[in-house]
C-alpha cells in the first residue's frame, strides 16, 4: 500500500527565513510520481510540482525548491525567504505509474503541514 | 475557462437527510475524483471515475454514491447523512491518470455540516 507521511503538523517561521517541509513516502511501485499541493486560507488546492521516480535532480522554481532522495524515500520542499503570501497547508502526495498494480488512478495524500509566517 | 466547479459551497444537513454535491468541469477531462478533508487530516478518496459510465470506490466510499453520465459531471450523493460525514468535500479532475504525470485540478470545495 502507498503511504505519505508529513510528520510536521505545524511550522512557524519568521518572515524572510527559509523553511523546509518534510515528506516521506512508502510504495512498492518501482515507478511512481510525487506531488506537492498548496492549500491557502481560501481553501482551494493548488498544484505546485510533480516529480517522477526516475528523476532525482533537485528542482528550483523561484523561491521554491524540492529535494528528492530515493534512498531515504523523501521529497522535501524548501521555501526560501518566506513571505506573507506563503501561509497555507502544504500537502505531499504520491501516485503509482502506468504499470502499477496498486491503482495509479489515485493520489495518496499526506496529512499536510500548516505553515505560519511571523511578521 | 471555469475549470472545476462545485456547488453548493456550504450546506448544513440534519441527520438522515440526503443531498447531492454537484461537480462539473469544462476541461474535457476523463478522470474525476471526490475527496473529503477532515480537520487536520489529508485528503481521503471517496470515489473516482475514469470516464463516462465508469466509477469505482476509493478509500472511504461507505455512505456515498456517485454517477458519471457525462464527461463533464460527477455528482456525489449522500443518502442518509450522518455526523461522521461532516467534512470539506473536494472534487477534482485530470486529463489522464495522476500516474501518467497529470496534476489534478481541484474545485473550491463544499463545506458540509451534519447535525
Amino acid at each position: 500500500a502507498q503511504k505519505v507521511t508529513q510528520a510536521q503538523t505545524e511550522i512557524s517561521v519568521v518572515e524572510k527565513e527559509d523553511v523546509t517541509l518534510d515528506c516521506v513516502y512508502e510504495t512498492r511501485d518501482t515507478t511512481y510520481y510525487l506531488f506537492w499541493y498548496k492549500q491557502p486560507p481560501s481553501g482551494e488546492l493548488v498544484f505546485l510540482i510533480r516529480r517522477n521516480s526516475f528523476d532525482e535532480q533537485n528542482e528550483i522554481s523561484g523561491r521554491y525548491s524540492w529535494n528528492f532522495q530515493k534512498s531515504t524515500s523523501s521529497f522535501n520542499f524548501t521555501i526560501t525567504a518566506s513571505q506573507v503570501v506563503d501561509p497555507a497547508v502544504y500537502f505531499c502526495a504520491l501516485s503509482g505509474a502506468l504499470s502499477s498494480n496498486f491503482g495509479n488512478e489515485k493520489l495518496t495524500f499526506g496529512t499536510g503541514t500548516r505553515l505560519t509566517i511571523i511578521p | 475557462n471555469a475549470g472545476v466547479t462545485q456547488t453548493p459551497k456550504f450546506r448544513i444537513l440534519k441527520i438522515g437527510q440526503s443531498m447531492t454535491l454537484q461537480c462539473t468541469q469544462d476541461m474535457n477531462h476523463n478522470y474525476m475524483y471526490w475527496y473529503r478533508q477532515d480537520p487536520g487530516m489529508g485528503l481521503k478518496l471517496i470515489y473516482y471515475s475514469v470516464g463516462a459510465g465508469i466509477t469505482d470506490k476509493g478509500e472511504v466510499p461507505n455512505g456515498y454514491n456517485v454517477s458519471r453520465s457525462t464527461t463533464e459531471d460527477f455528482p456525489l450523493r449522500l443518502e442518509l447523512a450522518a455526523p461522521s460525514q461532516t467534512s470539506v468535500y473536494f472534487c477534482a479532475s485530470s486529463y489522464v491518470r495522476p500516474g501518467d504525470n497529470s496534476p489534478l485540478h481541484f474545485g473550491n470545495g463544499t463545506r458540509l455540516t451534519v447535525t
